[in-house]
């Protein structure tokens, strides 16, 4: 049972790149999240997931993009890399309801130089 | 919307020593308490939590936090630390949304456990 996978593990861009974030989890969960954790900042939600085809904006959206085609998968693209998209990216995901801890990813360590 | 509020940022504590990490919340509505720790270079893992019912749980390790709604707090607490507990603690609260359960959490508070 893999849990959250997160692939790359680290990964520096130039300004103006795009890549993307791969998440896939195996639990058959309905809800998925991804955060940057930056420094005296604790974790900041990008864009979340209740459920395959339904996407919805976090708390710092701008920059980056989601789709949820399947339940397991669920990337995040890099439209236009900017330094200030330097962070550490965790991919998360929990069943439905209030009830349920997440279970995170390893994390992605980015760099944009 | 909730916010948290973790005042601090790094706590330094003997091995064998008692600890408190503070966490305050704010919400306008009823909400989920939890607490994860983050070991260097790992994902966060799930601590403890609190639904309803008791104030005071209990994670599998001797941790422990009490909900206390007048105060608006969720304290965390280990009686003795040892060694690897050194990490970094967030607390994190959930409430009903428009759709899903999205955490919000705090800056986090660097446990530094030494000899």
């Amino acid at each position: 049972n893999a849990g959250v996978t997160q692939t790359p593990k680290f990964q520096v861009l130039k300004t103006g790149q795009s890549m993307t974030l791969q998440c896939a989890q195996d639990m058959n969960h309905e809800y998925m999240s991804w955060y940057r954790q930056d420094p005296g900042m604790g974790l900041r939600l990008i864009h979340y997931s209740v459920g395959a085809g339904i996407t919805d904006q976090g708390e710092v959206p701008n920059g980056y993009n989601v789709s949820r085609s399947t339940t397991e998968d669920f990337p995040l693209r890099l439209l236009s890399a900017a330094p200030s998209q330097t962070s550490v990216y965790f991919c998360a995901s929990t069943r439905a309801g209030l009830n349920y801890g997440y279970t995170f990813g390893s994390g992605t360590r980015l760099t944009v130089v | 919307a909730q916010s948290v509020t973790q005042l601090d940022s790094q706590v330094p504590v003997f091995e064998e020593a008692p600890v408190e990490l503070r966490c305050n919340y704010s919400s306008s509505v009823s909400v989920y308490l939890f607490w994860y720790v983050q070991y260097p270079n790992q994902g966060l893992q799930l601590l403890l939590k609190y639904l309803s019912g008791s104030t005071l749980v209990e994670s599998i390790n001797g941790f422990e936090a009490e909900f206390n709604k007048s105060q608006t707090s969720f304290h965390l607490r280990k009686p003795s630390v040892h060694i690897s507990d050194t990490a970094e603690y967030f607390c994190a609260v959930s409430a009903p949304t428009g759709g899903g359960n999205k955490l919000t959490f705090g800056t986090g508070t660097q446990l530094k456990v030494e000899l």
